[in-house]
């Protein structure tokens, strides 16, 4: 697609339900982010992707967060018994894998989640 | 701790004048710095990068200057204008990691 896609774009959930936010990267895009937006933060980074592996959950704060990408394009992040910290807005982003000579590795974001936890 | 943070949390300027946004990092060892753009229910927009043995870059309506003697980033808007408003973060790329590391952003607000 043209762009990095996300649904839902709004979720309220009770605490202590599982959710699961969906993000479609740019078709092409070898690798997948996901940050975690805090109200008035900076986008906090949870875990990437190349192709299917996860090749970095370093920043997922507890085991209650799973990210998946089996088949290297779609991927899910499932948070399981959400707690009212789990509020923020998901941000999912996509980008090819080879750095454009003399660039940075640049970042396209979907308009994210925004997760709401009662 | 490592970290990338901005000196003012927000910055209000008239349409037609410059902005400057500036921005601190405290880890060396980064490859890149970015400017992204977020405007109120969007994701970040990349506006520009600078590669770190660099000390200015150029790109339309928008300059960022790097001092690496201080730790200093800075991104500096000519000409605001008010589709400028937004928050704006920098953001700390090491090619050895794949990801970003975003400060805390700053809101530009500009009056007509």
């Amino acid at each position: 697609g043209a762009g990095v896609s996300q649904s839902p774009r709004y979720k309220v959930a009770k605490r202590g339900q599982d959710v699961a936010l969906r993000c479609d990267p740019i078709s092409g895009h070898v690798s997948l982010f996901w940050y975690q937006q805090a109200l008035g933060q900076g986008p906090e980074f949870l875990t990437y992707f190349q192709n299917e592996a996860q090749l970095d959950k370093s920043g997922l704060p507890s085991d209650r967060f799973f990210a998946e990408r089996p088949e290297g394009s779609v991927s899910t992040l499932k948070i399981q018994r959400t707690q009212q910290e789990d509020s923020a807005v998901y941000l999912c982003a996509s980008s090819l894998r080879e750095r454009p000579r003399g660039g940075a590795n640049v970042l396209t974001f979907g308009a994210g989640s925004r997760l709401t936890v009662l | 701790g490592e970290s990338v943070g901005l000196h003012l949390p927000t910055l209000s300027v008239q349409e037609g004048d410059n902005s400057i946004i500036n921005c601190a990092y405290s880890n060396s060892a980064s490859d890149y710095f970015i400017w992204y753009k977020q405007e109120s229910g969007k994701g970040p927009q990349f506006i520009i990068d600078i590669r770190s043995n660099m000390d200015k870059r150029q790109g339309q309506r928008v300059t960022v200057l790097l001092n690496k003697t201080v730790k200093h980033l800075s991104l500096q808007i000519a000409a605001t204008q008010p589709g400028d408003s937004a928050v704006y973060f920098c953001a700390e790329d090491r090619s050895n990691t794949g990801k970003l590391i975003f400060g805390q952003g700053t809101t530009l607000q500009v009056k007509p």
